[in-house]
């Protein structure tokens, strides 16, 4: 099977502009979870999505949205820049079901400077 | 709310040499996950924990779940260079099916030859 696919791998964009990011998950996964890396911060939760449904939402701002589509592939969107949201954003996705629902399967992640 | 504290947060190793990290919770654990991502790299699952006092091996890797599920640990026996990279343990908040997850802040591991 085909890992998490992530695109783009590199992004560099200014302060205000916005940016969506995309994310195919692992065939028969339902779920994808969305994070942010950064050194100071490590792994920062912002979304995860089942079913094209949002089930739970990180201490992100509302600039950070996201959705998923029909097939299970979704994009997260920031809008208007800043400096911070520099960072490795990261997609994962898991099967659904017992406990394998825990596990979380990363993509290579898109790496976004804001400049 | 639910916190997950994982120490130490560096670890220096002399190649050869054992180690451990810990992830520790003030609630109890439906269960526990733990991730390994080399430098440059992405998370990568290494093993889940469900059962009280569970003990898994992968090889020089020992996981233990603790009796009262609240804590976890990763024991690396005669590290590698391999070994070098940042551990992280990570905990579905709640028992109920859609809690948030939550990564520790992860055990960066530096191993010298």
């Amino acid at each position: 099977k085909a890992g998490v696919t992530q695109t783009p791998r590199y992004l560099i964009k200014t302060r205000g502009q916005q940016v969506t990011l995309s994310c195919s998950p692992i065939s028969g996964h339902r779920s994808v979870s969305w994070y942010q890396q950064t050194p100071g911060q490590g792994l920062q939760f912002l979304f995860e999505y089942f079913s094209e449904t949002q089930r739970n939402k990180g201490n992100f701002p509302g600039r950070f949205s996201g959705r998923q589509f029909s097939n299970s592939r979704s994009e997260m969107n920031v809008s208007t820049l800043e400096l911070g949201d520099s960072a490795l954003y990261l997609c994962a996705s898991s099967p659904v079901g017992g406990e394998a629902k825990n596990i979380q399967y990363f993509g290579a992640g898109t790496r976004l400077s804001v400049l | 709310g639910q916190q997950v504290m994982q120490i130490p947060q560096y670890q220096h190793v002399q190649e050869g040499e054992d180690f451990t990290t810990y992830c520790n919770s003030s609630t109890t654990l439906s269960n526990i996950q733990w991730y390994k991502q080399r430098p440059g790299g992405h998370p990568v699952f290494l093993i889940q924990l469900v059962k009280s006092g569970e003990v898994k091996k992968q090889k020089r890797l020992t996981f233990q779940f603790g009796e009262a599920k609240k804590n976890s640990s990763l024991h690396i026996t005669a590290t590698q260079t391999t070994d070098v990279g940042t551990y992280f343990c990570a905990v579905r908040m709640t028992t109920d099916s859609w809690g948030k997850l939550q990564f520790g802040a992860g055990t960066q591991v530096v191993v010298t030859p």
